[in-house]
């Protein structure tokens, strides 16, 4: 089970907006910034959104983040059926032995 | 152009031992921290270990701590992970990342990833 919880799928139709929610605690996205990942499928994971809200230059600016308290959200508008991907959540996590960082469970984007 | 080239895994018997290899090459890797994540067969992402720029800070999983280390060797742009007392459920891809920023979790370069299979 994943410190940071996120909804196992998502669907949209092409050109549809979706949001993938990250919810955490106040030891990981209450006080750390939140940062997410796409993967495709036999492929390394790629950032797309790190500080919260700020994308890697060559991403898209249909990707955006959002951060409200303890948890965070991924949207994509004019989805494309490239967007077709499973999407990571991560942050760092604070604990008394020291920092950890936390993935989500992942959410697969399936784009109808 | 940045590139991490991960190696060293293979089949290894529960109990095993394994290092495992990350070279670094069109950036200054002294410069940046390093971390190794793992995905298991099908499953999500679980970070494994971090190490800070110079190599004198280093963080692990709970799952993995006291049986693997991570280390570097900046002279060689080459990051390690010893792995020891191998368990079924280390079986995974292992990737390096590099941290593009510090204080986030922003890997903006990842190897190809290297298979450990913990097997008897």
């Amino acid at each position: 089970q994943s410190v940071l919880t996120q909804p196992p799928s998502a669907s949209g139709t092409p050109g549809q907006r979706v949001a993938i929610s990250c919810s955490g605690s106040s030891s990981n996205i209450g006080s750390n910034p939140v940062n997410w990942y796409q993967q495709v499928p036999g492929m390394a994971p790629k950032l797309l959104i790190y500080g919260n809200n700020q994308r890697p230059s060559g991403v898209p600016d249909r990707f955006s983040g959002s951060k409200s308290g303890t948890s965070a959200s991924l949207a994509i508008s004019g989805l494309q059926s490239e967007d077709e991907a499973n999407y990571f959540c991560a942050a760092w996590h604070d604990t008394l032995h020291g920092p950890r960082v936390v993935f989500g469970g992942g959410t697969k984007l399936t784009v109808l | 152009e940045v590139q991490l080239v991960d190696s060293g895994g293979g089949l290894v018997q529960p109990g095993g031992s394994l290092r495992l290899s990350c070279v670094g090459s069109g950036f200054s890797f002294n410069n940046y921290e390093m971390n190794w994540v793992r995905q298991a067969p099908g499953k999500g992402l679980e970070w494994v270990s971090y190490i800070s720029s110079s190599g004198g800070t280093m963080y692990h999983a709970d799952s993995v701590r006291g049986r693997f280390a991570i280390s570097r060797d900046n002279a060689k742009n080459t990051l390690y992970l010893q792995m020891n007392s191998l368990r079924a459920e280390d079986t995974a891809v292992y990737y390096c990342a590099r941290d593009r920023y510090s204080g986030f979790v922003a890997y903006d370069s990842w190897g190809q990833g290297t298979l450990v299979t913990v097997s008897s």
